[in-house]
């Protein structure tokens, strides 16, 4: 079955500087790869997604890179605050929808002042 | 819009019972999917239904088990619980298309 890979386990970086999270995946069928941010006690939420059909997107702070070829894709941070200190997981599906996600194990993201 | 609703929020149980936990979508979802997370396997998926079959199914025991009713609530069974059962059980609904999928709070089962 489908593999996720996800690295920095834990990242540190200070307010304003820029975090990015990288993930690998085994199945090159895999085409939809969202993101979400879990805050301590809170549910996942959706942050950004994109396609196999994309290789960039990007909403204000937050871009998602996917190579197709490497099977990886990558979430970036940029301007960093306070409150995007989170755990980051990356998730991959084969069936084009958010139905039977495979999960990263996650990273968790502290920003300090 | 109400969010995805899951009940009970927290239970206790003593190993070798049996426990069910519900989910109710977003009005207009058809789709649940079931994610157990702890700490030392993260979130993995357990199942999925959409208009009332089982479209998906993860790599979990028989003990677990999934329904859906009519208006698309989900309900989620685990028997003969184990220590290891002891985890957060999310939800998370959908429209089933290429839309994405919006989790509940989640149900913290504890297992004794």
């Amino acid at each position: 079955g489908e593999n996720v890979e996800q690295h920095p386990s834990t990242l540190s970086v200070q307010e304003g500087d820029s975090a990015v999270i990288k993930c690998t995946y085994s199945d090159s069928a895999s085409n939809y790869f969202p993101w979400y941010k879990q805050e301590l006690g809170k549910r996942p939420q959706l942050i950004i997604d994109i396609r196999s059909n994309v290789g960039e997107k990007k909403d204000q702070r937050i871009a998602v890179t996917l190579n197709k070829t490497a099977k990886h894709f990558s979430l970036h941070i940029t301007e960093t605050q306070p409150e995007d200190s989170a755990v980051y997981f990356c998730a991959a599906s084969k069936s084009g929808t958010a139905s039977k996600l495979t999960f990263g194990t996650g990273t968790r993201l502290q920003v300090t002042l | 819009k109400a969010g995805v609703t899951q009940t009970p929020r927290y239970l206790i149980k003593t190993r070798g019972q049996q426990v069910t936990l519900s989910c109710s979508p977003i009005s207009g979802h058809r789709s649940v999917s079931w994610y157990q997370q702890t700490p030392g396997q993260g979130l993995q998926f357990l199942f999925e239904y959409f208009s009332e079959t089982q479209r998906n199914k993860g790599n979990f025991p028989g003990r677990f088990s999934g329904r859906q009713f009519s208006n698309s609530r989900s309900e989620m069974n685990v028997s003969t619980l184990e220590l290891g059962d002891s985890a957060l059980y999310l939800c998370a609904s959908s429209t089933g298309a290429y839309t994405e999928a919006f989790f509940g709070q989640g149900t913290r089962l504890t297992v004794v």
